[in-house]
């Protein structure tokens, strides 16, 4: 069975661009959570989609946007780059809701802005 | 709102001695607690998970960890630490009805022969 799966591995980009990170969720897995992982940060929450629906948003600024797509597969979009969106995006999915299920983590995407 | 504090960024021990990390939580409500680690250039992976019953939880790989309400504390054990445990270890809550882990910051764990 395949696990979650990102793409692209590593994305190189200046200030100001936009970036678009992808993910696919397991097979049967309707909910797809996004989460940013910045140097000494920790993990930090971003968004959470469930049946297509965004169902929670984390203290991040609107420039951060994604969408859920019919079959479940997820994109995180991040428009007018700064130089700390550099991060490791890390999304996972999960069967239910998170808080009684496990997550699934996909390796990530590496953003690094220039 | 709840929130995870992880003491220590970095912890180190040798081979074959006891690992110890440590999360304390904090939470309006009874929680639903996790341990994840993250091997490096990897994703994370579920160590174990306390979700109700039994304090004392046991997760893959010989790790184990016990909740105590009082302390509101998830501190992490292995008896005998092995050198591919090296890796970043996050404790994560969540309130029940709230769909949305909280992580803390991380523990590295690094094993030295």
């Amino acid at each position: 069975e395949a696990g979650v799966t990102q793409s692209p591995t590593h994305l190189i980009k200046t200030r100001g661009q936009q970036a678009t990170l992808r993910c696919s969720p397991i097979s049967g897995h309707t909910s797809v959570y996004w989460y940013q992982q910045a140097l000494g940060l920790g993990l930090q929450f971003l968004l959470w989609y469930d049946e297509g629906e965004e169902r929670n948003r984390g203290n991040f600024p609107p420039r951060f946007s994604g969408r859920q797509f019919p079959n479940y597969s997820s994109e995180l979009n991040v428009n007018a780059l700064e130089l700390e969106d550099s991060a490791l995006y890390l999304c996972a999915s999960s069967l239910e809701g998170s808080n009684t299920g496990e997550l699934f983590f996909g390796e990530g995407s590496r953003l690094t802005v220039l | 709102a709840q929130s995870v504090t992880q003491l220590g960024s970095h912890v180190s021990v040798s081979e074959g001695a006891l690992v110890l990390l440590r999360c304390n939580y904090s939470s309006s409500v009874p929680p639903y607690l996790f341990w994840y680690v993250q091997y490096p250039n990897q994703g994370l992976q579920l160590l174990l998970k306390y979700i109700s019953a039994a304090t004392l939880v046991k997760g893959i790989n010989g790790f184990e960890a016990e909740f105590k309400k009082s302390e509101t504390s998830f501190h992490l054990t292995k008896p005998s630490a092995h050198m591919s445990d090296a890796a970043e270890y996050f404790c994560a809550v969540s309130d029940p009805g709230y769909s949305t882990l909280t992580f803390g910051k991380g523990t590295m764990l690094l094993v030295s022969p």
